[in-house]
């Protein structure tokens, strides 16, 4: 049962313009959110990440916005560049219960186009 | 240092062969944590380890066997491997587990294959 759930494999932005990247979970449960990115035979690298205490945050050209109710984040790229292409994985965990497995979506593969 | 380490960059054994995956940090991080990645998946958690003990084991085979020799390295020792093992091995680590898995910073993996 996959609770992290990135629905878009794919995303093509032109240069310049912003990319959304979104994320959607199932368990309640889940309070700590971070967006990984990958770039191919290396491993995932930190991004940004956001606590359910708050609704947005910000860090350079990377926004990542949390809708609690909705279950859903978002991770928004301005202005996207060339070397944004990777493939962006959404991922979660309940840090507040101890449980402290990282939940991981499937993956968003972003090309910018130069 | 922000790095972590890991050692070989990609390795080729038989399923008779053992083995031995490394990763390395100085960050002082004492949370240490191996994912398996299979092509095209997101990365699974295998182990977590927290002050050099073994804190959780994902139901992993004993085929993979972990050890923590000291805060600063992270080793897996294969052994009698199956050729679906072959993926690519991510070493992470982050500041602390107890309070909660919060930004880890991952190694470039060890890319397994298993004939």
């Amino acid at each position: 049962d996959q609770q992290v759930k990135q629905n878009s494999p794919s995303l093509s932005v032109q240069e310049g313009r912003i990319s959304i990247l979104n994320c959607d979970y199932t368990n309640s449960m889940f309070d700590y959110f971070l967006w990984y990115k990958k770039y191919p035979a290396e491993g995932p690298t930190f991004l940004i990440s956001i606590s359910s205490i708050k609704d947005k945050n910000e860090d350079g050209r990377f926004t990542v916005f949390l809708n609690k109710s909705a279950k859903h984040l978002s991770l928004h790229i301005v202005p996207s560049q060339p070397g944004d292409s990777a493939v962006y994985f959404c991922a979660a965990s309940a840090d507040q219960t101890g449980a402290n497995n990282l939940f991981f979506g499937t993956g968003t593969r972003l090309t910018v186009i130069p | 240092d922000t790095e972590v380490t890991q050692t070989p960059k990609h390795l080729v054994m038989g399923m008779t062969n053992k083995k031995s995956l490394k990763c390395e940090q100085h960050m002082g991080h004492r949370a240490m944590y191996w994912y398996k990645q299979k092509a095209k998946k997101p990365p699974e958690l295998m182990f977590v380890y927290s002050y050099e003990k073994l804190s959780i084991n994902e139901s992993v085979p004993s085929r993979f066997s972990p050890e923590c020799p000291n805060s600063s390295l992270l080793n897996l020792h294969l052994h009698a491997l199956q050729p679906e093992d072959s993926a690519l091995y991510l070493c992470a680590s982050s500041q602390d587990w107890a309070g909660g898995l919060t930004e880890a910073f991952f190694g470039q993996g060890t890319r397994l294959t298993v004939v």
